[in-house]
């Protein structure tokens, strides 16, 4: 168990709705990154959020957002869903984005895993 | 950006053998390269990593050499169990800037009895 929590499990939804996918970092971490795994993707990072401020983004779709809030905790926002957009979510978490430390190791969560129908 | 290949795509071992997986990155900045397990539906885990400051890294059977001039490094994993039977990511980033891991495509190992 790496301290990261993801919520839901599972979700399965149909095309075009929205869904908001929860992650909460290890005790004492403030930087958190998601990724998207899918089978021709691999796996590929979205945007990290550091202390309440994104601090990097990758190749995230506009219909995606995310936030952090003040409790660290992060949600992962995906709207007008396609079929492509059916992967495993992944949120993890460093105690800093990095300073060359172990201090900015990322650490998974288990994933939700999104099937769109 | 970053770019990381990874082979092979896919290794069987015989149990006690070794295991080698080859990645190579493009920017020349990154300075950290971890690797990590992922069994079927599981999350990635980090086995091993190293910083551009060390060639070498070894913990128990598990090693990790990187080739900055090459920008190349590998995972060396010796007296392999079927445990091990695993999906393993190679990645790459630049710490301090954002900390983003480029992963490679993976390595199927698997460990046959």
């Amino acid at each position: 168990d790496s301290g990261v929590t993801q919520t839901p499990k599972h979700l399965i939804t149909a095309t075009g709705q929205r869904v908001t996918l929860r992650c909460s970092p290890r005790s004492g971490d403030l930087s958190v990154y998601w990724y998207q795994q899918s089978l021709d993707q691999g796996l590929q990072f979205l945007i990290q959020y550091y202390n309440g401020e994104e601090r990097a983004k990758g190749n995230i779709l506009e219909r995606f957002s995310a936030q952090q809030f003040p409790d660290l905790h992060s949600e992962l926002n995906l709207s007008s869903l396609e079929l492509g957009d059916s992967a495993l979510y992944f949120c993890a978490s460093s105690v800093d984005p990095g300073d060359g430390s172990r201090r900015d190791t990322q650490y998974f969560g288990p994933g939700t895993r999104l099937t769109v129908l | 950006g970053e770019n990381v290949e990874q082979h092979p795509s896919t290794l069987s071992v015989q149990e006690g053998d070794s295991a080698v997986i080859k990645c190579t990155y493009s920017d020349s900045a990154s300075n950290y390269f971890p690797w990590y397990k992922q069994e079927l539906g599981k999350r990635p885990q980090l086995i091993i990593d190293i910083r551009s400051n060390v060639g070498e890294k070894k913990d128990q059977r598990i090693a990790v050499t990187l080739n900055k001039t090459a920008k190349h490094f590998s995972l060396h994993i010796t007296e392999t169990q079927p445990e091990d039977s695993a999906v393993y990511f190679c990645a790459a980033t630049l710490t301090g800037g954002g900390n983003k891991l480029t992963f490679g495509t993976g390595t199927q190992l698997k460990v046959e009895l």
